[in-house]
């Protein structure tokens, strides 16, 4: 079974700074999707920005990029120039064939 | 506006007192699908459709039901709750199963809906 690691609980960063957010996937499928999701305090789930297994360049999407690392399983997220709108919780998933399996999410703090 | 309506936002109930969660798409969606948020545990797919008449078993299916007779429509039935399932639950929807290029499989989240089972 596919599963997801966020191994940071809680991450916080100094508005205007970067910040990079982990997740680490297991999975045996060459086949599959990765994504980031936003969670703000109104608990909508906002999709961030995905990336496509067998793409090697990195998605970005303004100032929100990746780092893939296939071979590692790697899956990271940076910040750039963080707002204080970006403070929320953030979830790493990945799918593969059908399901999509999430991580136990990051909760990002942004400090004036 | 396109979006994906749940309700009720927020539902107290009682051990065994079945209820039924409603999730509606105006985006024509054939893929929805129902996740339980749990603190520390993150998103849990419940149940997902595929198309009308089409649903499968998520990771944690034990204690739901779903049925999708329209396409619009994918409502979550708690038979008899427990307080176990007390927990945050959000329905989504795509145009095609997640992860489709071209932004197909992008999926769209409802609100969410708070549920308290004593």
């Amino acid at each position: 079974a596919q599963t997801v690691t966020q191994s940071q609980p809680e991450m916080s960063v100094q508005e205007a700074e970067t910040v990079t957010l982990s997740c680490t996937y297991d999975t045996s499928e060459s086949d599959y999707y990765l994504f980031w999701y936003k969670q703000p305090p109104s608990r909508q789930m906002i999709l961030v920005i995905r990336q496509e297994a067998y793409k090697q360049q990195n998605a970005t999407e303004n100032r929100f990029s990746v780092n893939f690392q296939k071979a590692a399983k790697s899956f990271s997220l940076k910040i750039s120039d963080s707002q204080l709108g970006d403070a929320a919780m953030y979830f790493c998933a990945y799918r593969g064939a059908q399901k999509l399996v999430f991580g136990q999410g990051t909760r990002l703090t942004i400090n004036p | 506006e396109a979006q994906v309506t749940q309700n009720p936002r927020y539902l107290i109930t009682v051990t065994g007192k079945k209820l039924t969660v409603t999730c509606s798409q105006n985006m024509n969606h054939e893929y929805m699908s129902w996740y339980r948020q749990d603190p520390g545990l993150g998103l849990r797919q419940i149940y997902y459709s595929m198309n009308v008449e089409v649903t499968d078993k998520g990771d944690v299916p034990e204690g739901y039901k779903v049925s999708r007779k329209e396409k619009r429509n994918f409502p979550l039935i708690l038979e008899s709750p427990s307080p176990n399932q007390t927990s945050l639950y959000f329905c989504a929807s795509s145009l095609r199963p997640p992860g489709k290029t071209g932004g197909r499989g992008t999926q769209y989240f409802g609100p969410g809906t708070r549920l308290t089972v004593l």
